[in-house]
């Protein structure tokens, strides 16, 4: 059983256009929200991260948005481009039950030029 | 340069024979972790370690074993493969982030064939 549910598993999008992720959760003890990036042939990288005391963090044309009430977060990238095409994953952890990340299922994002 | 090396990359062997599959760090870090990757399924831990000689189980350590014997290094071991262990893996290790969470820095990856 996933506890971590990310939809969809595949976008397509403009260049320019606006990609949005989503992901929920179950457990209410998680208290860190990374996403990862994941290039062909690489290993994920830290995308950016939220906790749950904000709604929202913003670095640069990524920006999660988190509704703890709805035990949902979700990824938006603006003016997306081509070289944003990329596997994402969201991932929650609860930081007093050791730090083992739960990944939601990925998204293979492909911006078209 | 700070990184997780893993090898070997690409291996394909055959049911029962045993393997070892190396994961090492040169950042220091205390914590690390195996996942596999599954498409559909995202990452999937398979055992971590918080520090020398503390290893714990994950969300699916069956079939697999580990050591922690040395800070920088946490090989992961498969006594017997059987075909549902064909995967993609990865080593990550982590410390505490910008962000106020642990950061998983992730090797390149190592995809394993069990025929």
């Amino acid at each position: 059983q996933q506890q971590v549910k990310q939809s969809p598993q595949s976008l397509i999008v403009q260049k320019g256009g606006i990609s949005i992720i989503n992901c929920a959760y179950e457990n209410t003890a998680f208290d860190y929200f990374p996403w990862y990036q994941q290039f062909p042939g690489k290993g994920p990288a830290l995308l950016i991260a939220i906790r749950p005391d904000v709604s929202e963090k913003k670095e640069g044309r990524f920006t999660i948005s988190f509704n703890k009430s709805a035990k949902q977060f979700s990824l938006h990238i603006m003016d997306s481009q081509p070289g944003d095409s990329a596997t994402y994953f969201c991932a929650a952890s609860d930081e007093n039950a050791g730090n083992m990340l739960t990944f939601g299922g990925g998204t293979r994002l492909m911006v078209k030029p | 340069e700070a990184q997780v090396t893993q090898n070997p990359r690409y291996l394909i062997t055959v049911t029962g024979k045993k393997l070892t599959v190396t994961c090492s760090q040169n950042m220091n870090h205390e914590y690390m972790s195996w996942y596999r990757q599954d498409p559909g399924l995202g990452l999937r831990q398979i055992y971590y370690s918080m520090n020398v000689e503390v290893t714990d189980k994950g969300d699916v350590p069956e079939g697999y074993k580990v050591s922690r014997k040395e800070k920088r290094n946490f090989p992961l071991i498969l006594e017997s493969p059987s075909p549902n262990q064909t995967s993609l893996y990865f080593c990550a290790s982590s410390l505490r982030g910008s962000y106020g969470g642990y950061e998983q820095y992730f090797g390149p990856g190592t995809r394993l064939t069990v025929t």
